[in-house]
């Protein structure tokens, strides 16, 4: 599989500022994607980081919040805006489809936004 | 778009019985039924998955089955060590996967 790295894996952000979380991954792949935990809950998928072209967006999620960026097969950055106290969870990259469609995790980004 | 529901959210078991998290999904172009487990601070990670052409699949203490006319799936672990006490999720794929909401496992010694 492969390795995912994830930075940062943890911050304390204040209310209405904006953090840019880093996904690297070790080899070139076609899919990665953008997942938020909420404490407790399941994971729900953020939107899709397209190369070379916007992000794919899923219901209830807009680029003004969370813009995306792909600038090449082994990177993308999803950066949380303006933020508020219900955007403190995991925020987690996955990448698949190249890997015959298991997605795997990167480490995940633990925010906390007071 | 797909919807994955799970049961049940908590699960507990005596260390050596079975534990069973059943899943359903809605989109029959699903082709993918991966399950995942998550301890404590840490990412899901992969323990079995299974695809639509196959019905069963086993690995040591774990199997999954798959009935697709009645678009369900379900994780089976057998001889229950309290290591596999976690979060397990359940999810399926067609080309981006979507999740169940989550079975907390607790094996008591």
């Amino acid at each position: 599989s492969a390795v995912i790295s994830q930075k940062p894996s943890r911050d304390i952000c204040q209310r209405g500022t904006s953090l840019t979380i880093q996904c690297q991954v070790d080899s070139q792949v076609t899919m990665m994607f953008w997942y938020r935990q909420q404490p407790g809950q399941s994971l729900t998928l953020i939107a899709t980081a397209n190369q070379g072209s916007e992000a794919t967006y899923e219901s209830g999620f807009v680029i003004d919040k969370f813009p995306i960026s792909r600038p090449n097969l082994t990177f993308s950055t999803l950066t949380v805006s303006n933020m508020s106290p219900e955007d403190s969870s995991i925020y987690l990259c996955s990448v698949g489809g190249d890997l015959g469609n298991t997605i795997y995790f990167g480490e995940g980004s633990w925010l906390t936004v007071v | 778009g797909e919807n994955v529901e799970q049961h049940p959210s908590t699960l507990s078991v005596q260390e050596g019985d079975s534990a069973v998290i059943k899943c359903t999904y809605s989109d029959s172009a699903s082709n993918y039924f991966p399950w995942y487990k998550q301890e404590l601070g840490k990412r899901p990670q992969l323990i079995i998955d299974i695809r639509s052409n196959v019905g069963e699949k086993k690995d040591q203490r774990i199997a999954v089955t798959l009935n697709k006319t009645a678009k369900h799936f379900s994780l089976h672990i057998t001889e229950t060590q309290p290591e596999d006490s976690a979060v397990y999720f359940c999810a399926a794929s067609v080309n981006d996967m979507r999740f169940g909401a989550g079975t907390r496992l607790t094996v008591k010694p």
